[in-house]
């Protein structure tokens, strides 16, 4: 199966700061079918981003994904209250889909 | 708008199993196929397995094969997790989910979440 790693662990930004989540594959997504989702306490995964940079229904245009093969981006322009969350990234290249360790977006 | 309705929360005993559902608004999952992932404390989402309720084929990550059973019944609309063999490490929300359109494991449509907490 493929391993996904997610850096940083945490991330403490100010609202309006930039953030950068970065997710590394342990072998190259040929399809480059790869999700972001966005989670907060109490609350199931929200996807975000699919196919790499292909922002889901009702997703504000602050979230960006890139990158392609192994390493994989999310880009938050400017933080908002609500963004702080913890975020996943998740393969469904091959089977089993697997998901990352996370990224906790904290307040500064 | 897709919604997903799980049952609620158990608490189960070591060697024990357990028995969660879930139902698509509308009473159908329209084709698609319906995940069920799960998530223990602190941890990052995994996934479970699937079926595709209008075929009744259901496929499991190897970690669970031979202790879960994902079954459909299509007149009512219903997917049920079964998982046997309870352990401390079963201890988890487990969350179903459905594919967003054609992408299969693409996980679009998620159920509130069903606690289950193993226990003695």
């Amino acid at each position: 199966e493929v391993l996904l790693t997610q850096s940083p662990g945490t991330l403490s930004l100010s609202p309006g700061e930039r953030a950068a989540l970065s997710c590394r594959a342990g072998q190259s997504l040929t399809n480059t079918f790869l999700a972001w989702y966005q989670q907060k306490p109490g609350q199931a995964p929200r996807l975000l981003v699919y196919g790499g940079s292909s922002r889901a229904t009702g997703i504000p245009d602050r979230f960006s994904g890139s990158g392609s093969g192994t390493d994989f981006t999310l880009i938050i322009s400017r933080l908002e209250a609500e963004d702080f969350a913890v975020y996943y990234c998740q393969q469904y290249d091959s089977s089993p889909p697997t998901f990352g360790g996370g990224t906790k977006v904290e307040i500064k | 708008q897709v919604q997903l309705v799980q049952s609620g929360a158990e608490v189960k005993k070591p060697g024990s199993s357990v028995r969660v559902s879930c139902v698509a608004s509308g009473g159908t999952f329209s084709g698609y196929a319906v995940n069920w992932v799960r998530q223990a404390p602190g941890h990052g989402p995994e996934w479970m397995g699937r079926i595709l309720p209008v075929l009744g084929i259901a496929n499991y990550a190897q970690k669970f094969q031979g202790r879960l059973s994902i079954t459909a019944d299509t007149s009512t609309g219903t997917v049920f997790m079964g998982l046997i063999s309870l352990t401390y490490e079963d201890t988890a929300i487990y969350y179903c989910t459905r594919d967003r359109g054609s992408s299969s494991y693409l996980f679009a449509y998620w159920g509130q979440g069903t606690l289950v907490t193993v226990s003695s």
